[in-house]
C-alpha cells in the first residue's frame, strides 16, 4: 500500500496570507490527524477527522482549520499567517478513530516557512 | 498541567549494547502510551503501543515498559545497531481527550 502523502512538500508564504495543505491517507484509513512540529514546542496535535467530522481539536487558535472529504483525503488551512506558524506540518492516518489508542502512520510533512 | 519529559540530551552508546530511553509524565494518567522513531526530515514512524493494564510489550529487538505507579515508560533497544540512530518520541493519551501529547524526544546515536 502506498503511504500517507502530503502536498506540497515545501511552501513559502508571507505574513498575513493564508495557506492550504493537503493530505491523502493510506487507502482504507478513515482517520486523519494533523500535527505541527517546531524546534521550540515539539510535536503538537492540531485535530483529528474521521468520517468527515472533526473529532478532537488541540489547543490552537481558530486560524487553524481543516476538513475531510468523503474519500478520506484531508486539507488543513491556516489563515492570516504569522511568523510563528513556520513549522513542519505532519499528517497521520489510521484505520480507526482515536489517535491515542491506535497506531498513527505519518506522512513526510509539509515544511511551511512564513516570511 | 500535564507534562511529559524525555531526556533532551543525546544518548550515545556502542553498537551491540542495549539502549534505554526514558519517558516520564506528571499530572495525569494516560490509558495509552506510544513510541515513535523519527529520522531527520521525515515523519515519525510508529514502533509500539502499550496500554495501562500492560506492564511490558516486545517487538523484535524492542521492549517497552509502562509503570503507572512511577508514571514512567522505559524503551529498550537490544543489540543496538548504527541504523537505530534516530530521535525517539514517546506520546501519551492526553488528559483533554483522545489526543496525543508528545514528549520532546531523545536522540540516540549508536556508534560502530
Amino acid at each position: 500500500k502506498a503511504g500517507v502523502t502530503q502536498t506540497p512538500r515545501y511552501l513559502i508564504k508571507t505574513r498575513g496570507q493564508q495557506v492550504t495543505l493537503s493530505c491523502s491517507p493510506i487507502s482504507g484509513h478513515r482517520s486523519v490527524s494533523w500535527y505541527q512540529q517546531t524546534p521550540g514546542q515539539g510535536l503538537q496535535f492540531l485535530f483529528e477527522y474521521f468520517s468527515e467530522t472533526q473529532r478532537n481539536k488541540g489547543n490552537f487558535p481558530g486560524r487553524f482549520s481543516g476538513r475531510q472529504f468523503s474519500n478520506s483525503r484531508s486539507e488543513m488551512n491556516v489563515s492570516t499567517l504569522e511568523l510563528g506558524d513556520s513549522a513542519l506540518y505532519l499528517c497521520a492516518s489510521s484505520p480507526r478513530q482515536g489517535v491515542s489508542s491506535y497506531e498513527q502512520y505519518f506522512g513526510p510533512g509539509t515544511r511551511l516557512t512564513v516570511t | 498541567s500535564q507534562k511529559i519529559e524525555q531526556n533532551s540530551e543525546a544518548l550515545n552508546i556502542q553498537e551491540g549494547k542495549t539502549a534505554t530511553l526514558t519517558c516520564n509524565y506528571t499530572n495525569y494518567s494516560p490509558a495509552y502510551l506510544q513510541w515513535y522513531r523519527q529520522d531527520p526530515g521525515r515523519g515519525p514512524v510508529f514502533l509500539l503501543l502499550i496500554r495501562e493494564n500492560e506492564k511490558e510489550k516486545r517487538k523484535e529487538r524492542l521492549k517497552v515498559t509502562f509503570d503507572t505507579t512511577l508514571k514512567q515508560s522505559l524503551f529498550h533497544i537490544t543489540a543496538s545497531q548504527p541504523a537505530d540512530s534516530a530521535t525517539y518520541l514517546c506520546a501519551l493519551e492526553s488528559n483533554a481527550g483522545n489526543m496525543l501529547t508528545f514528549g520532546g524526544g531523545t536522540r540516540l546515536m549508536v556508534k560502530p
